[in-house]
């Protein structure tokens, strides 16, 4: 069975920064991760994704991750909190050993930035 | 190069009224879901698609119905609103979840802030 686990639903960091945001998946197969990310009001938009390739990921805005398979960890991270980064982050895991692609998303971290 | 549209924005049902939420994509994607997104639980798929004529349930289908008869499009259809609907849906589309072995990123829409009273 599939499942993310988000570890922390609110993350409060001080501009220039670093942002942590944490996430545990585990799969049955060997998986493809994601994080979106979601402004108010707004459809969600990728920021990076894994698919069995290089173990850190770059994604925009200069977040990236680290698929660890030994801790069944995606953890996001960014070096430098800006303000424009408030917003909610969601982790997900595709099963690529389904042909129908179900994916599974985390019930999401919410960051505030303070200035 | 509109990407996903999703109409209305907003709406306001009474219970037992029904409704068609719209989706429609001009990325030639053969996969299209809906999901709704409801505080603390993330986003719980409805219905998804795979291509036209293909529709499959998801995680919490109960009250809704879909159809694909085009490729652009994937209205869902909420036979008869009840309060536990309220909730803001989400369609999202991508590439072809089977070809690429499931590591095609989805696009989503702005989605539709729904609420039964």
């Amino acid at each position: 069975a599939q499942s993310v686990t988000q570890l922390d639903s609110h993350v409060s960091v001080s501009e220039g920064t670093p942002v942590l945001l944490r996430c545990n998946y585990s799969s049955s197969y060997s998986p493809s991760l994601f994080w979106y990310v979601q402004h108010p009001n707004k459809g969600l938009q990728l920021l990076l994704k894994y698919t069995s390739a290089a173990t850190l990921v770059k994604g925009i805005n200069g977040f990236e991750a680290e698929f660890k398979k030994s801790e069944t960890s995606f953890h996001l991270t960014k070096p430098s909190a800006h303000m424009s980064d408030a917003a909610e982050y969601f982790c997900v895991v595709s099963d690529r050993g389904s042909t129908l692609g179900r994916l599974y998303f985390g019930r999401g971290t919410q960051l505030t930035v303070w200035p | 190069n509109a990407g996903v549209t999703q109409t209305p924005k907003f709406q306001v049902l009474k219970t037992g009224q029904s409704m068609t939420l719209q989706c429609a994509q001009d990325m030639n994607h053969e996969y299209m879901s809906w999901y709704r997104q409801d505080p603390g639980m993330g986003l719980r798929l409805i219905h998804y698609s795979v291509g036209a004529g293909i529709t499959d349930q998801g995680e919490v289908p109960n009250g809704y119905n879909v159809s694909r008869s085009t490729t652009e499009d994937f209205p869902l259809r909420l036979l008869s609103a009840a309060p536990s609907q309220t909730s803001v849906y989400f369609c999202a589309s991508s590439y072809s979840i089977i070809r690429q072995g499931l590591n095609s990123p989805l696009h989503f829409g702005n989605g539709t802030r729904l609420t039964v009273t």
